[in-house]
């Protein structure tokens, strides 16, 4: 069964660091999004991409998040100068293009900074 | 904005109880309603999903009902396992006003308990 697939599973990183979390999307899918979990809270939506340009982003998403299509499988969320705050569970998710469609999720990468 | 609400957790209950999870909803245009599972270390996964009222989601012993005149998606089931035993969170999308990202309630822990 197709999935999406995320890596790393952990990273640690250094506040101020940059780091780049990718994501590959299941293959037909058209609809790519982020979204975080900070330990114990509620999952939010961070950005959705579609057609090589974001589609929608929330108020969390601002100067610091950037998000990449680098070729035709890869989805990659880039998070410059970390903060502490940062640390959290990231979910990469896509969709079928389509009204209705459900959202497929990867793993996640727990992001620890330190 | 839209929202979503669940009933505060955790829930334990025994093996075979009758499970009732409760969601509300708030939204401004017609959204579509999920039910989403998270087992102990791993991502998201859908469990049912509803697109119109009256519609009824199933999986696994899982139902849910969309339910227009209270805005609610309750999740039931008549008879629940150890293996039941994880964090579920009801959620939106609200598509045809053009937004398709999901909107995360607080998530209910769930433990069965043989």
């Amino acid at each position: 069964e197709p999935e999406v697939t995320q890596t790393p599973s952990h990273q640690v990183t250094q506040m101020g660091q940059e780091v780049i979390l990718r994501c590959v999307p299941i293959s037909n899918h058209l609809y790519f999004y982020w979204y975080r979990q900070i330990l114990g809270q509620k999952v939010e939506f961070l950005v959705s991409f579609y057609n090589n340009e974001i589609s929608e982003k929330s108020e969390i998403f601002d100067d610091q998040f950037s998000v990449e299509r680098p070729d035709g499988s890869n989805f990659t969320l880039k998070i410059r100068s970390t903060k502490l705050e940062d640390s959290a569970m990231y979910f990469c998710a896509s969709s079928e293009f389509g009204v209705h469609t459900e959202a497929f999720f990867g793993q996640g990468t727990r992001l620890t900074v330190v | 904005g839209n929202s979503v609400t669940q009933m505060e957790g955790p829930v334990t209950l025994s093996e075979e109880a009758f499970l009732t999870i409760n969601c509300t909803y708030t939204a401004t245009g017609y959204p579509s309603l999920f039910w989403y599972v998270q087992y102990p270390g791993e991502g998201l996964q859908l469990l049912l999903k509803a697109t119109k009222a009256d519609d009824k989601g199933s999986n696994k012993g899982f139902e849910a009902t969309y339910r227009k005149e209270t805005t609610s998606f309750h999740l039931e089931k008549g008879s629940v396992q150890v293996s039941d035993s994880a964090v579920y969170f009801c959620a939106l999308s609200d598509p045809e006003t053009g937004r398709r990202a999901l909107t995360f309630g607080s998530g209910t822990r769930l433990q069965v308990q043989p």
